[in-house]
């Protein structure tokens, strides 16, 4: 257990609106990531960070934004949702040997 | 952009048939780290390799990595009922990259 929770856990939402996820993490790592899950795509980068204010995009960014102001929440936004990002979204941390530790999932559904 | 390759993406086993997943890298890996994932759930971290020819287990799970780094393969001893889920192979170019997917390989456990 990597100390990662998301919430919320499940999130039916309307298209057009705003959506914040967090992800909180318990024991002070540097690195953080938001990957989105869809059959057949697997598990995509959307943005990650290593730092409090310091992030990158990764290979599925648009229509996301993520920030960091503290070290344990990296918060994910949708702007405007669309039904294209219906989707499971995990956040994940980066472990000492550099391996990834995953939470438990938010399941997005855009109506 | 690195891309892994799972096969097969589907496996159906009796229960105590031994199996084997395999995971192919476009490039040459800084390391390879398997994940398994239950319906539903987040991903379970397994096993990182990082050394050409590195074979490491845990209970009755196996994983090895080409001297090449650039293929793996989890083989699985005595299948059971607990070992059906989604198997994940993810990469990283560098200890500092985050970790590509391949799409995964649902394994279920027939008795």
């Amino acid at each position: 257990d990597a100390g990662i929770t998301q919430s919320p856990r499940h999130k039916v939402t309307e298209t057009g609106t705003p959506v914040t996820l967090r992800c909180h993490q318990t024991e002070n790592h540097r690195y953080m990531y938001w990957y989105r899950q869809d059959p057949g795509h697997g598990l995509r980068l959307i943005h990650y960070s290593y730092g409090v204010k310091d992030t990158d995009k990764g290979e599925v960014s648009d229509g996301y934004s993520v920030s960091r102001s503290k070290t344990e929440d990296f918060l994910l936004t949708l702007e405007s949702a669309t039904s294209s990002q219906t989707s499971v979204y995990f956040c994940a941390i980066k472990g000492p040997t550099y391996e990834q530790y995953f939470g438990p999932g938010t399941r997005l559904t855009v109506t | 952009s690195q891309e892994l390759e799972q096969s097969p993406q589907s496996l159906i086993v009796q229960e105590g048939k031994n199996l084997t997943i395999n995971c192919t890298s476009s490039k040459t890996l800084y390391g390879l780290y398997w994940y398994k994932q239950k319906y539903g759930e987040g991903l379970i971290f397994l096993m990182m390799l990082q050394k050409g020819g590195e074979e490491k287990s845990h209970e009755k799970i196996t994983a090895k990595l080409d001297e090449k780094k650039q293929q793996s393969s989890l083989h699985i001893t005595a299948s059971q009922p607990s070992h059906a889920g989604i198997y994940l192979c993810g990469a990283d170019a560098s200890g500092n990259t985050p970790l590509v997917f391949g799409k995964g390989t649902r394994l279920s456990v027939i008795a």
